[in-house]
Order: C-alpha cells, then structure tokens, then sequence
C-alpha cells in the first residue's frame, strides 16, 4: 500500500494526558497537511509542511498543539494537557508540489481521538 | 466563510447516473474546483479536479460552467459503494495551501 498512513488508528485517553500521533505520507510527496474533523462537520485545516519546513498553522492550532516533521519525511502531531474538546479525527494529507500548485491532496484514515 | 455551497442530502437509484451541483459564485480566475468523497470511518477519497474545462476520470466527470461559478459531479452508474459524504472544494487561501471542505453533499444510493 503506497498510501498515506496514520498510526494509530484509535487512541483512547483521560483528560490531562499528552497524545502523539504519526503521519507517514506518500513517498516523494513534499507537501504535508494536518486536518481535524469533528462529528457531522468536514475536516478543518490545522498545519501544513513543505518538506521539514511548517509553513501554516491555523487558529484551532492553540499552543497545547505542537507539529513536526523533522526529516521531510513522516510527521507528527501531539496533543499535550489533552481536554474533552479535542475528540476528532485526526486526518493527516500529502500532495506533490507540481509545476502548477494544483496537485490533490491525499488523505489518509485518520487517527480516532477520544478523550474519557 | 464558506466558498462552496452543496446540497446537504440527495438520494439516487442504483444504476443510474448521480450528479452533485456545487455553486462556487466567489470563484477567481485561477482557482481550481476539487471533488473528494468520504466513506464513514475512512479519510477523503480524491475524486477529480479542474478549472474550465470538463473532465472525466476512472470514477467521475467534472462539469464545470462557463462562467465557472458552479459545476457538476457526474457519477455515470452509481453503485451502492458510492453512498458517501460529497466535498465539493475551492482552495481559499492565496497560498493554495488549505482546502475548505464545509459539509458537503450526503449522497444515498437506494437499491
């Protein structure tokens, strides 16, 4: 499978406690997006990279969220002082650059966060 | 705000052919219209993108007016596999970077 993998799947938390999530995208994509998705809404842009480098983050990123992708390669996203609003999927994206700019985003599964 | 606007349900009989409007009145010039697709439990499926001209793919065609403020997704023959959440995508960002999904369209296909 050479799509975007999310690991892990489910994650199960009390509140308080910090939570990492992986993001592997497709090989050669450059370009890296983190998305959350709440019950019966679509998914919203958290952060995006461009190689190793964070080029965006959105205002839902409050300063508990923090994002990396060190290598260009993988990435991860962790959730420190977890509270009950941060249930969501977590859905991680990559895309080429593309000699246009318009090149699709492709998503993985997500990763299922729920806070007890 | 949001830059698209779908229908929030229809249904379509099996077999028969789906078309999804998505009105993008706001549209500029050099922004391309993206179609995705969610399966419950799954992450967005890529459907089909374009900017003026219609296109068509393995899974869809893109009908894309001429004044570009609205476009059509086609499924020729729905199965009961494409019952899903329909995004209909205009990137709002300068940068081209964030995709504004909204709440799209809840297609259900009906045996």
């Amino acid at each position: 499978d050479t799509g975007v993998s999310q690991d892990p799947r489910h994650k199960i938390t009390k509140r308080g406690q910090n939570v990492t999530f992986r993001c592997d995208p497709i090989s050669e994509h450059n370009r890296l997006y983190w998305y959350r998705q709440t019950l019966g809404q679509g998914p919203e842009f958290l952060t995006y990279f461009q190689n190793e480098a964070q080029l965006e983050k959105s205002r839902l990123l409050s300063d508990r969220f923090s994002a990396e992708r060190p290598k260009g390669s993988f990435s991860t996203l962790e959730i420190q002082r977890t509270e009950q609003g941060d249930s969501a999927m977590y859905l991680c994206a990559s895309s080429d650059l593309g000699s246009l700019g318009n090149q699709p985003q492709h998503f993985g599964d997500g990763t299922r966060l729920s806070i007890l | 705000d949001a830059k698209t606007t779908q229908p929030p349900s229809m249904d379509c009989a099996e077999g028969r052919a789906a078309n999804l409007p998505c009105n993008h009145s706001t549209i500029s010039g050099n922004e391309y219209v993206y179609w995705y697709r969610q399966i419950h439990s799954q992450g967005p499926q890529y459907i089909i993108h374009g900017l003026k001209n219609n296109e068509t793919n393995e899974m869809a065609s893109l009908i894309i007016t001429e004044d570009r403020k609205s476009s059509t997704l086609i499924l020729p023959h729905a199965t009961l596999r494409d019952t899903a959440v329909y995004y209909c995508i205009v990137r709002v960002d300068l940068t081209g970077n964030q995709f504004y999904f909204g709440t799209g369209t809840s297609l259900t296909v009906i045996p």
